[in-house]
């Protein structure tokens, strides 16, 4: 069974503290990974598909990476409004994307 | 481009009672995701549907059915409502190729009392 393991739970960063989100996963065939961000009392909203290791995606402050067995959103010199909880999922080849629980990211200005 | 649009945003049920909650998906989108979220689970895959059939669905019980329409647009059934039923359903589509990106609405809150 596909699984996918976020951490930390929680991120409090200072404005222009740089950090990285984690990702590991276990799937038997890797189709793709996404990255989401979700904003309080809204859908994720997609940021990242990754499809093999070494894959790398970038987006403003925003990059993720992709190994074998994890992937990382790294966030450079973040800003208040970066502040969301960043989700990670996997296609497995099971036709429908596992999630992990998710990371919350505060950042203070 | 209109994004997901799910109805109603919002809702209140008592126990027993059934819901039914609508989707719309992206124009040009087949296939449509129905997903649980809460706080201790997080997502958890319901059911999708592409082209008016099921083509996977998550552990869930029997009372959680849907259907999708010739129009894309689909809808989802709860019956016999519980309290842990309690949740944030989310409605996403895509263009249903394998490890195409889902594409999310703003969800409805169900509450049950």
């Amino acid at each position: 069974e596909d699984q996918v393991t976020q951490s930390p739970e929680a991120l409090r960063l200072q404005e222009g503290e740089s950090s990285s989100l984690n990702c590991s996963y276990t799937v038997s065939g890797l189709r793709g990974l996404f990255w989401y961000r979700q904003d309080p009392g809204k859908g994720p909203e997609f940021l990242f598909t990754l499809y093999s290791a070494g894959e790398e995606k970038e987006k403003e402050r925003l990059k993720a990476t992709l190994t074998k067995k994890e992937s990382f959103l790294h966030i450079t010199a973040p800003k208040p409004e970066d502040s969301a909880t960043y989700l990670c999922a996997v296609d497995g080849g099971s036709e429908k994307l596992v999630f992990g629980k998710g990371t919350k990211l505060t950042v203070n200005p | 481009k209109a994004g997901v649009t799910q109805t109603p945003r919002y809702l209140i049920k008592t126990r027993g009672q059934q819901v039914t909650l609508s989707c719309s998906p992206i124009s040009g989108h087949r296939s449509v995701s129905w997903y649980q979220q809460t706080p201790g689970q997080g997502l958890q895959f319901l059911f999708e549907y592409f082209s008016e059939t099921q083509r996977n669905k998550g552990n869930f019980p029997g009372r959680f059915s849907g259907r999708q329409f010739s129009n894309s647009r689909s809808e989802m059934n709860v019956s016999t409502l519980e309290l842990g039923d309690s949740a944030l359903y989310l409605c996403a589509s895509s263009i249903g190729q394998s490890n195409s990106p889902l594409h999310f609405g703003n969800g409805t809150r169900l509450t049950v009392t």
